[in-house]
């Protein structure tokens, strides 16, 4: 089965800085990856996704991944964030059937 | 378009009654339905899904049960509930392994 580790549970960071969140996962299949936001109080809502094709993606509110099949990583980056983009963020892996989740960063941006 | 409604919202139920949480999708066939349960600083912990109706899959071993008595209908269920059953619920669905799940807005479960 799949899993997915996301190394920081807490990213604290100003307004306007750079932020990366990390995710690595393993797999003994070929896999589809995602990350999810999940504001304070709200359900959750995707943010990208890595299906096939080019390592880098593009999703919405300005996040980008990277896929590195080497490093079994699919990290999360923004260059400049903003105070709403604090919230809860989860990377997803999908297998066959299965979704799982990881822990869940939380990102706290600081004015 | 397609929805997914999940009931009820908020539930308190006492330690050792049944339990049922429903899920329903609409505006799609064959979806593919699943169960999580999403703990403070533990993430979204996948209980069950289906791939079609009376296929479940389960990944917890504990007093939780799921059914798929129609196409389109998830339900989440228990004999006896634990204090440790308490949490939010999830219900989502999509329509394949490499398409995103669509959540249902949680049930909100305390065992007292």
């Amino acid at each position: 089965a799949q899993s997915v580790t996301q190394l920081d549970s807490q990213v604290p960071v100003f307004e306007e800085a750079p932020v990366e969140l990390r995710c690595n996962y393993s797999s003994s299949v070929s896999v589809y990856l995602f990350w999810y936001v999940q504001y304070p109080n709200q359900g959750l809502q995707l943010l990208l996704k890595y299906l096939s094709g080019s390592t880098l993606v593009k999703g919405i509110n300005g996040f980008e991944a990277e896929f590195n099949k080497s490093q079994t990583s699919f990290h999360l980056r923004k260059p400049s964030v903003h105070i709403s983009d604090t919230a809860e963020y989860f990377c997803a892996v999908s297998g066959n059937n299965d979704m799982r989740f990881g822990a869940g960063t939380r990102l706290t941006v600081k004015p | 378009s397609q929805t997914i409604h999940q009931w009820p919202a908020t539930l308190v139920q006492p330690v050792g009654s049944p339990l049922s949480l429903e899920c329903t999708v609409e505006g799609t066939s064959n979806p593919n339905l699943y169960w999580y349960r999403q703990a403070a600083g533990r993430g979204l912990q996948l209980l069950f899904y289906s791939v079609g109706i009376g296929q479940i899959s389960s990944e917890v071993p504990q007093n939780l049960s799921a059914s798929r008595p129609q196409d389109r209908q998830f339900i989440l269920s228990s004999k006896k509930l634990l204090l440790s059953d308490s949490g939010f619920y999830l219900c989502a669905w999509r329509k394949g392994p490499n398409s995103p799940l669509h959540f249902g807005n949680g049930t909100r479960l305390t065992v007292t």
